[in-house]
């Protein structure tokens, strides 16, 4: 079965320096790969995705994600935080055969921002 | 913003009753998916619709249904409500062509904040 894992449920960095959120995925198959964010109350928007060919992939708020089959991982960068970066973060896959709003989603990192 | 928009924001309900939430997705969208989100936990996939009919389901029992209308809305509906039960809803649209995924996204409403007592 496809499976998202995000092995830190915390993270706290400080304003400025750099970010990595870290995901493993189980899927049999190509995986269709996102990362979502979700700030306190709200709902999901898209950071960025990955569907095939180049594996570093470009999102919104200069967040940026590569993809590694070799170790199973769509781990999530930032070269410098922002304050209001602070949210949950959301690993996910999409199974191949379905469509874009069948998703299976990792626990979440939440991220919090250290002044 | 997205254009996906779910009614309402909030709700309280007591535990044994029967709640609908609604849910309209983005133009254009034909496919509809419902999560459950418990505090302090990712989404959990409920169902999906496309072209008014379920197609796809998560680990939930049959008190959880939904519906989609033609023109591509949704309901959920839950009965028998349990304490369980409280969590934010999420609905997402998509366009689908009904075989494989397409190099696009989901777009998510806000959610509806249900509370059992």
């Amino acid at each position: 079965a496809q499976s998202v894992t995000q092995p830190d449920i915390h993270i706290t960095v400080s304003e400025g320096a750099s970010l990595e959120l870290r995901c493993n995925y189980s899927y049999g198959a190509t995986p269709y790969l996102f990362w979502y964010v979700q700030s306190p109350g709200q709902g999901l928007q898209l950071l960025l995705k990955y569907f095939s060919g180049d594996t570093l992939v470009q999102g919104i708020k200069g967040f940026e994600a590569e993809f590694k089959r070799s170790q199973s991982s769509f781990n999530l960068r930032k070269p410098s935080v922002h304050w209001s970066d602070a949210a949950e973060y959301f690993c996910a896959v999409v199974p191949g055969s379905s469509s874009a709003s069948k998703i299976i989603f990792g626990s979440g990192t939440r991220l919090s921002i250290r002044p | 913003e997205t254009g996906v928009t779910q009614s309402p924001t909030h709700l309280i309900k007591t535990r044994g009753q029967q709640v609908t939430l609604r849910c309209s997705s983005q133009s254009g969208h034909n496919t509809v998916s419902w999560y459950q989100q418990a505090l302090g936990q990712g989404p959990q996939f409920i169902f999906q619709y496309y072209r008014e009919e379920e197609n796809g389901r998560g680990n939930f029992p049959p008190r959880f249904s939904g519906l989609q209308f033609p023109n591509y809305s949704s309901e959920l509906n839950v009965n028998a409500l349990e304490l369980d039960d409280s969590a934010l809803y999420l609905c997402a649209s998509s366009s689908w062509t009904g075989f494989r995924v397409r190099n696009t996204e989901a777009f998510f409403g806000q959610g509806t904040r249900l509370t059992v007592v």
